[in-house]
């Protein structure tokens, strides 16, 4: 079993859709999770990061960890086609390495 | 604010030739730096970190090195080129208590 695993798509949705990504983790030791967005051929650009259960919003983007299921969540609400992109979820482990899912691809059609 | 720079931007190398890439940052001192692969497809891989100068530790064993000469900078290398090799190389830098923030990245192919 992968420490982090996340569905690769393709996810497509209409302009102004709420769109809902996903990842599992294996390992609860570790809390601290990270979604980053990686448009194609760039590097990978930090999102959001969040500590332990709860919620944490930025503008349109709301991240959310479910520690009982052992899954983490990235909403982006009002979606539009500059959202497209692969969003990545990390989860922080020893020595602050990060350990990534393989990313969802995400197009958001106008 | 913090800026992170890597080159080259694109690399065509061929196969048993040596490697080179370079990545600097400014705007912070004495950061966490990493280098990661990212195969087509493929979720990052963590090649090599580091804590501070000349402190080096390797996640993946391969043809690969990495040095940090300078507090900013890290400097990844091979020898010899593998076609195994080619992929997005992405240099990252980080403390404790944040995420990582990633460079632009090097597409290198071995041909």
């Amino acid at each position: 079993q992968k420490e982090v695993e996340q569905d690769p798509g393709p996810l497509s949705v209409p302009e102004g859709a709420i769109v809902s990504l996903n990842c599992t983790y294996s390992n609860s030791a570790f809390q601290y999770f990270m979604w980053y967005r990686q448009y194609s051929r760039k590097g990978p650009e930090l999102l959001m990061y969040t500590y332990s259960s709860g919620n944490k919003e930025d503008g349109r983007f709301t991240a959310q960890v479910d520690k009982s299921s052992k899954y983490i969540s990235l909403f982006i609400r009002d979606s539009q086609p500059s959202d497209s992109a692969t969003y990545l979820c990390a989860q922080r482990g020893a020595t602050n390495k990060l350990i990534f899912g393989t990313g969802t691809l995400l197009a958001v059609q106008p | 604010s913090q800026t992170i720079h890597q080159w080259p931007a694109t690399l065509v190398q061929p196969v048993g030739s040596p490697l080179s890439l370079e990545c600097t940052v400014e705007g912070t001192s004495n950061p966490n730096l990493y280098w990661y692969r990212q195969a087509a497809g493929r979720g990052l891989q963590l090649l090599f970190y580091s804590v501070g100068i000349g402190q080096i530790s390797s996640e993946v064993p391969q043809n690969l090195s990495a040095s940090r000469p300078q507090d900013r900078q890290f400097i990844l290398s091979s020898k010899k080129l593998l076609l195994s090799d080619s992929g997005f190389y992405l240099c990252a830098w980080g403390t404790g208590d944040s995420g990582q923030y990633f460079g632009p990245g090097t597409r290198l192919t071995v041909t």
